[in-house]
């Protein structure tokens, strides 16, 4: 079964940083693009960023430029999300993502980031 | 970036008949590219729709699209309880993704 699992999220004050985790399964993660996207509460969907499945290259929305930095350890299956500085309205459920067919074709059940001032 | 728009905000039906979403880009784009969502409350997206017209496996025919160019369309016929629920569009145009704001179907 494909799979993939996030982890890492939390309660957290402005101007502090985490780290995200999203462990995958059942499909051969480093052949695979990955992605992160977010939610904010009642709110729609947000593309973060995007790495190839050799992790040499990645993309990012304009808005995530310079706080966001998305990685992978394809020796351990898993793809994380580096946040820095964060803000109020970084407040969402970010969830991993695999980009297939011109779509996200699996996600992750999410991990909830509260920022609170 | 290709802003897309979705509308109604709200669609209302009922179950057993059918429901018409738009997504409407700010600029061209790829066919290939254009994707639609069922998402339900505390639930990841579902991938419905690829390639603008293509199902995603395991999802009911009574689901398709269309369009091309700005304009998109999701028809969801014979509507089932379960499908009263919110749907988003997406696009890809290298090297950005964004999503329509979302369209919700609720009951008439």
């Amino acid at each position: 079964e494909v799979r993939l699992l996030e982890s890492g999220g939390g309660l957290v004050q402005s101007g502090g940083s985490l780290r995200l985790s999203c462990s995958a399964s059942g499909f051969a993660f480093r052949d695979s693009a990955m992605a992160w996207v977010r939610q904010s509460p009642g709110k729609g969907l947000e593309w973060v960023a995007t790495v190839i499945g050799s992790g040499t290259k990645t993309n990012y929305a304009d808005s995530m430029k310079g706080r966001f930095t998305i990685s992978r350890d394809n020796s351990k299956n898993t793809l994380y999300l580096q946040v820095n500085s964060l803000r109020v309205d970084d407040t969402a459920i970010y969830y991993c993502a695999r980009p297939e067919r011109g779509g996200f074709d699996v996600w992750g059940q999410g991990t909830m980031v509260t920022v609170s001032s | 970036e290709v802003v897309l728009t979705q509308s109604p905000g709200t669609v209302y039906s009922s179950p057993g008949e059918s429901a018409t979403l738009s997504c409407k880009a700010s600029q061209r784009v790829s066919s290939t590219y254009l994707a639609w969502y069922q998402q339900k409350a505390g639930q990841p997206p579902r991938l419905l729709i690829y390639g603008a017209n293509k199902r995603e496996a395991g999802v009911p025919d009574r689901f398709s699209g269309s369009g091309s160019g700005t304009d998109f369309t999701l028809t969801i016929s014979r509507l089932e309880p379960e499908d009263f629920v919110m749907y988003y569009c997406q696009q890809y145009t290298s090297p950005s993704w964004t999503f329509g704001q979302g369209t919700r179907v609720d009951i008439k």
